[in-house]
């Protein structure tokens, strides 16, 4: 079964930074495209980033280009998100998801974690 | 990057077909095949409902199909039935940005 599990979330002070990981389990890794989506409160979704399976090729939101950075570490079987930089509207659930296909992907996201609340707020 | 426009809301009957649209631009859905539609129960992660603009998941329903005609894709269920009562959200692939949502539609089941 294929599983995803992210960690890190919790309250982060404007200005702050944090460091998300979701490891997955069930399927080949190092194979599979990965990505970050978020979701405000009571809003829809919104995609934050993506890495290719080695982790190569990264593609970024313009409203996080320059403060957020993606990456992998197939070893550990674990996507990372790591943000500085973090305002208000950095607030959301973010989820980790799957590519639908391995290799170049479809951007399509099978597999999703179940979300980690990221708050920003003093 | 502009969100892909979708209705905010629609409404069905049990047993009626509805089409949610997701409309875009040269840039995304109107040159790329690599449109998807999500399905999102409160609180829950999105689900996968369609990829590739027509190709559905193992184990999503037939009655879930996809369409592309220009800059605009389609969702479209039918024999409605109340669990499908949800949001639902496309997304597309685009040469501007990597990939955009759609705002989400809330379907209702009357």
């Amino acid at each position: 079964e294929v599983q995803l599990l992210e960690s890190g979330g919790g309250v982060v002070r404007p200005g702050g930074s944090l460091r998300l990981s979701c490891e997955g389990s069930g399927f080949i890794f190092s194979a599979y495209p990965m990505t970050w989506v978020r979701q405000a409160p009571g809003t829809g979704l919104e995609w934050v980033a993506s890495i290719d399976g080695p982790g190569g090729r990264t593609f970024y939101a313009d409203s996080v280009t320059g403060r957020f950075n993606i990456s992998r570490d197939n070893s550990k079987n674990t996507l990372y998100l790591q943000g500085d930089s973090l305002t208000a509207e950095d607030t959301a659930i973010y989820f980790c998801a799957r590519d639908a296909r391995a290799a170049s992907g479809v951007a399509a996201f099978y597999a999703w974690g179940q979300g980690t609340m990221v708050s920003v707020s003093s | 990057q502009s969100a892909l426009t979708q209705p905010a809301s629609m409404s069905g009957s049990p047993g009626q077909s509805i089409t949610i649209s997701c409309t875009g631009t040269n840039y995304n859905v109107g040159s790329y095949t690599l449109v998807s539609w999500y399905q999102q129960h409160p609180g829950k992660a999105p689900k996968l409902l369609i990829y590739e603009t027509n190709r559905r998941p193992s184990g999503v329903s037939t009655r879930f199909s996809g369409s592309r005609s220009g800059n605009t894709a389609s969702l479209t269920i039918s024999g409605l039935q109340a669990d499908d009562e949800s949001d639902y959200y496309c997304s597309s692939y685009g040469s501007s940005t990597f990939l955009v949502f759609g705002g989400g539609t809330k379907l209702t089941v009357l």
